[in-house]
């Protein structure tokens, strides 16, 4: 079974600044299509995941541009270029290439 | 819009059986495909199960085989998780969310708990 193992961020971020996260895959999802299912999804305190990026990079209708994502093969990322407040929750990522599908661990966004 | 909607979570004993279900509306129902995910209170996401289209494409997690079954019921739009044998560990939250190589929409989720 496919692990994610996503990265923390050191430290709360300050307002109007970027933020990385690091998602990293225990194998390729790279699928037989050529096509690679890594997604992103924000959640919210008490809220439902929410699902920002898939497809790698591809961003959902709605979603605010400050939001990206890249990566290839087994190393992605979900960069926010420039942190709002109504950014705070927790991030995963998840792949849908293979079965079983499986999410990383999750990573918190705080305001400093 | 595509709205999901969870019902059935309850308290079990370990052994026990729930039956959770999810209403579907908004969209095309006999187009789209189905996951079931959980998650423990201040935990994180962990998916169980998928049906696809047809109800030979069931997948489901090592940690449910064989005590859970997905399945779906094309003409009423619903989609429903049967739950057997339940563990301490199936505590949470049920949550049911649409996609095949993204999971799009998700409903709101129902708590299961399973204690003595």
């Amino acid at each position: 079974d496919i692990v994610l193992t996503q990265t923390a961020l050191s430290s709360p971020v300050t307002l109007g600044q970027p933020a990385s996260i690091s998602c990293r895959s225990s194998e390729s999802l790279v699928g037989r299509s050529g096509n690679t299912h890594l997604s992103w999804l924000q959640q919210r305190p008490g809220q439902p995941p929410r699902l920002l990026i898939y497809d790698v990079s591809k961003r959902l209708s709605g979603v605010p541009d400050r939001f990206s994502g890249s990566g290839a093969v087994t190393d992605f990322t979900l960069r926010i270029s420039r942190v709002e407040a109504e950014d705070v929750g927790v991030y995963y990522c998840m792949q849908a290439t293979h079965f079983p599908r499986s999410f990383g661990q999750g990573t918190e966004v705080e305001i400093k | 819009e595509l709205h999901l909607v969870e019902s059935g979570g309850n308290w079990a004993q370990p052994g026990g059986s729930l039956r959770l279900s999810c209403a579907a509306s908004g969209f095309t129902f006999s187009d789209d495909t189905f996951n079931w995910v959980r998650q423990v209170p201040g935990k994180g996401l962990e998916w169980i199960a998928h049906v696809g289209l047809y109800t030979q494409n069931i997948h489901y997690a090592d940690s449910v085989l064989g005590r859970f079954t997905v399945s779906r019921d094309n003409a009423r739009h619903l989609i429903f998780l049967q739950m057997h044998n339940l563990r301490d560990e199936d505590t949470g939250v049920y949550s049911c969310a649409s996609g095949l190589t993204f999971l799009d929409h998700w409903g709101q989720g129902v708590r299961v708990t399973v204690s003595s």
